[in-house]
């Protein structure tokens, strides 16, 4: 079964900061990666996909890198606001998931001023 | 466009008793997914359907049934709710439109005692 885990479980920064959120899975054959963020008590809303053919994908401050060999990807968040203060999951789809995704337990982010 | 919505946002039931979750999506998607999310689990897939008529057990099928409605549709029901079913439930859905991205419902917050 894939496992996805992430590194670290809660992280507190100054605003300002770069930050990096790390994921790691232990089956290689992926077909995509999902970077989500969830805000207390709401739903997850999708930040990132990467596909397995890709290496990185961006939008805005984030950045999300894809080492399918190494089975990690990093999520980068430029010049973090509190704003971004949310937990942040890694999701996996497998290429024989039947289209479900393996998640990971999350990292709790919280920026303050 | 609501996206996916879900009801109710909040139940309390004890031992026993039996109860549906609904949900719904106007975005045209094929697929559509139950997940709960647990403290210290992550989310874990209960059911999913690929397409309208058809539905696959996921990681943790036991305890619970769903149905597939119509396109638009994907309801889970408890038929006799234990407490170990304490959890926030989500739904999701995915086209195929930005890759393979899901969208996800605002859950709901079951409480069994």
């Amino acid at each position: 079964k894939q496992e996805v885990t992430q590194i670290p479980a809660a992280l507190s920064v100054p605003e300002g900061e770069n930050l990096v959120l790390n994921c790691s899975f232990t089956d290689s054959a992926i077909y995509n990666l999902q970077w989500f963020r969830q805000d207390p008590g709401k739903g997850l809303t999708s930040l990132l996909l990467i596909q397995s053919s890709q290496r990185e994908q961006t939008s805005g401050r984030l950045n999300a890198s894809l080492d399918k060999s190494s089975g990690r990807s990093t999520l980068y968040i430029a010049a973090s606001q509190p704003g971004d203060s949310a937990t942040y999951l890694c999701a996996v789809r497998h290429w024989n998931s039947g289209y479900a995704l393996n998640f990971g337990k999350g990292t709790s982010l919280l920026v303050t001023p | 466009n609501a996206g996916v919505t879900q009801t109710p946002k909040f139940q309390v039931l004890k031992t026993g008793q039996s109860m549906t979750l609904q949900c719904a999506q106007d975005m045209n998607h094929n697929s559509m997914y139950w997940y709960r999310q647990d403290p210290g689990m992550g989310l874990r897939l209960i059911y999913y359907s690929a397409s309208e008529g058809t539905t696959d057990k996921g990681e943790v099928p036991n305890g619970y049934n769903v149905s597939r409605l119509n396109k638009r549709e994907f309801s889970l029901r408890l038929e006799s709710a234990a407490p170990s079913q304490t959890s926030v439930y989500f739904c999701a859905s995915r086209g195929a439109d930005r890759g393979d991205t899901q969208y996800f419902g605002p859950g709901t917050r079951l409480t069994v005692l």
